[in-house]
């Protein structure tokens, strides 16, 4: 079963214009989400983060917004840039007790393309 | 500071042989995790060391395997390698302790004929 969900794999936008990718989630455990994006022959960098008693954070052009009693998220970028173009990944963040350990649960990332 | 450095960067293998793969971490972290990524089903979650010990682990045969030194760096092992293990093999490493994000390699690109 697939916790975390991006239902759509692809987005195209016009650069200057506002990009939002979207993840739901199915697991009402998730206290913590992140997003990350990732280039192609690159590894996956950090982008962003929201715990779950907030519903919104921001970091420059990047807002995350969190809707808890839809277990929805969404990843908000304005402007768009070229260089925005990436797959962007959310991920859910569990407590495992038995590890001792927190475990992140990745969606299969939506490829955004920034069109100039 | 380095960040997360992975070897091989591509690797071809023939079906029934054996893999090693290695991840050196963050100076300064203790956990490192192994994640596949294949097209299609982002980024799997294999196993997770801290402290030379396996804390963590995901719903992958026994065929994968890995272990931690001392100077927290990883190897990953896949042995009876299949045509379905072609996949980017990501290595993470974070403090270990609370959340706090991870910090991906580059990955190994592998291929099995």
């Amino acid at each position: 079963d697939q916790q975390v969900k991006q239902n759509s794999p692809s987005l195209s936008v016009q650069e200057g214009r506002i990009s939002i990718l979207n993840c739901d989630y199915t697991n009402s455990m998730f206290d913590y989400f992140l997003w990350y994006k990732k280039y192609p022959a690159e590894g996956p960098t950090f982008l962003i983060s929201i715990s779950s008693i907030k519903d919104k954070n921001e970091d420059g052009r990047f807002t995350v917004f969190l809707n808890k009693s839809a277990k929805h998220l969404s990843l908000h970028i304005v402007p768009s840039q070229p260089g925005d173009s990436a797959v962007y990944f959310c991920a859910a963040v569990t407590y495992k007790s038995g590890a001792g350990s927190y475990q992140l649960t990745f969606g299969k990332g939506t490829k955004l393309s920034v069109i100039p | 500071k380095a960040g997360v450095t992975q070897t091989p960067r591509y690797l071809i293998k023939t079906r029934g042989q054996q893999v090693t793969l290695s991840c050196s971490p963050i100076s300064g972290h203790r956990s490192v995790s192994w994640y596949q990524q294949t097209p299609g089903q982002g980024l799997q979650f294999l196993f997770e060391y801290f402290s030379e010990t396996q804390r963590n682990k995901g719903n992958f045969p026994g065929r994968f395997s890995g272990r931690q030194f001392s100077n927290s760096r990883s190897e990953m092992n896949v042995s009876t390698l299949e045509l379905g293990d072609s996949a980017l093999y990501l290595c993470a490493s974070s403090l270990g302790q609370g959340i706090a994000p991870l910090h991906f390699g580059n990955g190994t690109r592998l291929t099995v004929t």
